[in-house]
């Protein structure tokens, strides 16, 4: 079977559709999100967060949807763009006001054919 | 805009040789990161500084060690570089009491 770890999600999308990255988290005390983006050669650069006290939160383009229950988090793209091809990862932020670290996600790739 | 910059984008070195990684952010960020980046792994925490001559270790800190003599400044070091410590090694810096990171561009470094 395949190895956890060695392999990157992918998700494959058409110009102008929406897409939605899903990521699980472990935590069920954090409560700060966060999801950045990382183009081929750069360092990953902050798209849009949400606290736990939301489940909701839109940006340009982009939506963040967040369900406690579950602990779930997802990051929807609305009318993807070419330029949106990179790779997404989610963080979570532990519970507690003085610890500034993220545990980021593994990643998902995005594709987008023209 | 927030500046993070690293020394050096590419860097080979052979193994047993002590490498040092620089990074500098122009914000007057408390908070520096190291991380290392290896595919399908994601993002790995080496260490954290939050003050001046202040660190913390991640989750990965075997086999570096780390230096911050200025608040502008964040080492890395590999003491004695083995093959396994080749890969992607990422620089953040963060500005309490807000949580977000500000990435550099990268160090590829590859021990042969």
């Amino acid at each position: 079977g395949e190895s956890v770890g060695l392999h990157l999600p992918t998700l494959s999308v058409q110009e102008g559709d929406n897409s939605i990255i899903n990521c699980a988290y472990s935590n069920s005390a954090s409560d700060y999100f966060i999801w950045y983006k990382q183009e081929s050669g750069k360092g990953p650069q902050f798209i849009i967060d949400i606290r736990s006290n939301m489940d909701k939160r839109q940006g340009q383009r982009v939506t963040v949807l967040l369900n406690k229950t579950v602990k779930h988090l997802s990051l929807q793209i609305a009318a993807t763009q070419p330029g949106d091809s990179a790779v997404y990862f989610c963080a979570e932020k532990g519970g507690g006001g003085s610890n500034y670290k993220l545990t980021f996600g593994k990643g998902t790739l995005l594709t987008v054919n023209p | 805009d927030v500046k993070v910059t690293q020394s050096s984008r590419y860097l080979v070195k052979r193994t047993g040789e002590k490498v040092f990684l620089e990074c500098v952010q122009d914000m007057d960020h408390e908070n520096m990161f190291w991380y290392r980046q290896d595919p399908g792994l994601g993002l790995r925490l080496i260490y954290f500084s939050y003050d001046v001559k202040m660190k913390e270790k991640g989750d990965i800190p075997e086999g570096y060690s780390v230096s911050r003599e200025k608040k502008e400044r964040f080492s890395l070091i590999l003491e004695s570089a083995s093959t396994n410590q080749t890969s992607m090694y990422l620089c953040a810096s963060s500005f309490p009491p807000t949580y977000e990171q500000y990435f550099g561009p990268g160090t590829r470094l590859t021990v042969t």
